[in-house]
Parts: structure tokens; C-alpha cells; sequence
């Protein structure tokens, strides 16, 4: 069974770090694109960034509210998957989820989601 | 960015019901499309990809359809545990954006 699971969320402050971990079980993580997507309070999804696999040189892509400010690593070792936070601001409270990418080509969606970890950023 | 414009933002609906959301693209996604279920204080759930194709273990009551820019997806016969939000996706180019979501609520 594919499992996502999140820890590292709580209070911040603003300007303060934090780094989210993402464990993954059931599949071959190696194998996987792997992605974070967060929710403003009573909002929408949005895309955080993205982390390709060992075969595409662990390449990233990142949100332009985010960019410079964030990073995303993984530990195939450890089968984990990292946000690293910075410069954090008020408008990144929000739930943060990690979600596996397909393997269906080159295109694929999201299949499966952890359930969540909720970040607060507030003096 | 490629915006993706979903309607109606919200909609009442009896079991049993008929339900259809929109989603538009303001650029070509050549069917790189998804859909997904999000239920109060739980992660999304993934329904649809490329526009038409059920997830494993989704109802068949689900569908997903296109017609140019415009997406569809239909739940034929509203079941209780479809109550949800849903948002549409692209993962055609970056970055990845969804709609604004559309809320399905018991009428």
C-alpha cells in the first residue's frame, strides 16, 4: 500500500525556517517525480515545486511565490522527500502535502497524497 | 502561467443527481488534465487523468470528457460520499496550476 506521510509542520515566525519531511512506503520512491503542494486556509491547492528522480538528475521546479525561498531534496536512501523553508512569510501558512507523480510517460498527474502537514507563519 | 478557469465555483445537488463542472484552459494542454476530490479537512484524492482516464478504483459514475479548451467532468447519479470539492489541474507546462475548485453541496 502506497503511503505518504508528513511531519516538520508548526509555528514560525516570520523571516524564521522550518523543513518538512515527506516518508514514503509501499512503492519504489527512486522510481517517482516527487512533489509538494500546499493550502492557504479556507483556499485552493497550489503547486509548490517539484523534485525529479535519480534518471532526470534530480532536477527541481519551483512556484514563482516560493522560488529562492524554498528547496526541495530527497534521501532515495531514506525513501524521504524534504521542503526546506526560508524567509517564511505570513502568506505560507498553509497545509503542506507531498504527492507522488505517476509513472504513466512522459505527462502524468499526481496519484497518490500524504494527508497533510499544517505550517503556521505568525509573530 | 497557463490559467485554468473552473465553474461554478459552488452547486446544490440532490442524491441521485446529475452533476457536471467546467473547467477551462487559457492555453493548449493537449489533454493533460486531472481532476480530484477533496473532502473537509482530508487530502485530495485523485479521479481523473489525461481528461478522460478513471484513477484505479474510482466509481464508474465518474467521467471526465473535452472538447477544445473545454473539460467536463460528470457524476452520473450523486452518491453521499460525493459531497466534496473538486479541482481540475494541468500538467501540461510549469508551473502546475489548478482551478479554483467547485464545491458540491447537499441540496
Amino acid at each position: 500500500e502506497v503511503q505518504l506521510v508528513e511531519s516538520g509542520g508548526g509555528l514560525v515566525q516570520p523571516g524564521g525556517s522550518l523543513r518538512l519531511s515527506c516518508a514514503a512506503s509501499g512503492f519504489t520512491f527512486s522510481d517517482h517525480y516527487m512533489d509538494w503542494v500546499r493550502q492557504a486556509p479556507g483556499k485552493g491547492l497550489e503547486w509548490v515545486g517539484r523534485t525529479r528522480n535519480k534518471g532526470n538528475s534530480y532536477t527541481t521546479e519551483y512556484a514563482a511565490s516560493v522560488k529562492d525561498r524554498f528547496t526541495i531534496s530527497r534521501d532515495d536512501s531514506k525513501n524521504s522527500l524534504y521542503l526546506q523553508m526560508n524567509s517564511l512569510k505570513t502568506e505560507d501558512t498553509a497545509v503542506y502535502y507531498c504527492a507522488r507523480r505517476g509513472s504513466c510517460g512522459n505527462y502524468c498527474p499526481w496519484d497518490y497524497w500524504g494527508q497533510g502537514t499544517l505550517v503556521t507563519v505568525s509573530s | 502561467d497557463i490559467q485554468m478557469t473552473q465553474s461554478p465555483s459552488s452547486l446544490s445537488a440532490s442524491v441521485g443527481d446529475r452533476v457536471t463542472i467546467t473547467c477551462r484552459a487559457s492555453q493548449g494542454i493537449s489533454s493533460r488534465l486531472a481532476w480530484y476530490q477533496q473532502k473537509p479537512e482530508k487530502a485530495p484524492k485523485s479521479l481523473i487523468y489525461a481528461a478522460s482516464n478513471l484513477q484505479s478504483g474510482v466509481p464508474s459514475r465518474f467521467s471526465g470528457s473535452e472538447s477544445g479548451a473545454d473539460f467536463t467532468l460528470t457524476i452520473s447519479s450523486l452518491q453521499p460520499e460525493d459531497f466534496a470539492t473538486y479541482y481540475c489541474q494541468q500538467y501540461s507546462s510549469y508551473p502546475l496550476t489548478f482551478g479554483g475548485g467547485t464545491k458540491v453541496e447537499i441540496k
